[in-house]
């Protein structure tokens, strides 16, 4: 079985903070790996994506890639109200068809003002 | 960017009707469209993947004469429940191959059978 594990939180931040977001996979030969952002009653959005090992920043997001321990974080500074909301993870396992992405549960952040 | 709509956004329907949600691609083309299920503080569950011209692909414990999956164009792919029931309310969500960064999601439909 091909897992995506996130901490279902919820992550409780202060507004300004970094807010730290991590997920774990099992297939070690996973190629792409993606960050979702869902506000409750809404379909997700992606926020990052990420395919090389080390970190990738856009904006106040920056994902980072272990492959070697497989894990993909997301860190999110200068944390809003706003950015309340479920982080998915997905990852693209190896051999699969494309763009059939394994996500993770979910990890509730609460930024507090 | 990569856009699908998705339709309707919500439905009610009687017990044992059929409903239909439809999934469009407004600016390119999807080979590939994917079916989830969402229940209420749970992850999405993909249900099936649509490929144009061909049969769906049913993840297992997914019934597939319950759920009827279309996808005859390259920008359209239809989700059909069949004979709905309570247990059938959920918010379905369709998303879209985009062709290289991940799938760009429809905005889903909440179905409530009452």
């Amino acid at each position: 079985q091909k897992e995506v594990e996130q901490n279902s939180g919820p992550l409780s931040v202060p507004e300004g903070a970094i807010a730290s977001l991590n997920c774990t996979y099992s297939d070690r030969g996973s190629q792409s790996f993606f960050w979702y952002r869902q506000y409750s009653g809404k379909s997700p959005e992606l926020i990052m994506f990420i395919y090389s090992n080390g970190d990738k920043e856009d904006g106040r997001f920056t994902a980072q890639l272990n492959k070697a321990s497989q894990y993909v974080s997301l860190l999110i500074r200068d944390s809003q109200p706003s950015d309340s909301a479920t982080y998915l993870c997905a990852v693209e396992p190896y051999g699969g068809a494309t763009n059939k992405l394994i996500f993770g549960t979910g990890t509730l952040l609460a930024v507090q003002p | 960017g990569a856009v699908v709509s998705q339709h309707p956004s919500r439905v009610i329907c009687k017990s044992g009707t059929s409903v239909k949600i439809e999934c469009r691609s407004l600016d390119f083309q999807a080979t590939t469209m994917f079916w989830y299920r969402q229940f209420p503080k749970q992850s999405l569950m993909l249900m099936a993947t649509s490929n144009e011209g061909s049969k769906a692909t049913y993840e297992q414990g997914v019934e597939k004469d319950k759920f009827l999956i279309n996808h005859a164009s390259l920008t359209l792919s239809t989700l059909t429940v069949t004979s709905a029931h309570p247990e059938d309310s959920s918010f379905y969500i369709c998303s879209a191959n985009t062709g290289g960064y991940g799938c760009t999601f429809g905005s889903g439909t909440r179905l409530t059978v009452v």
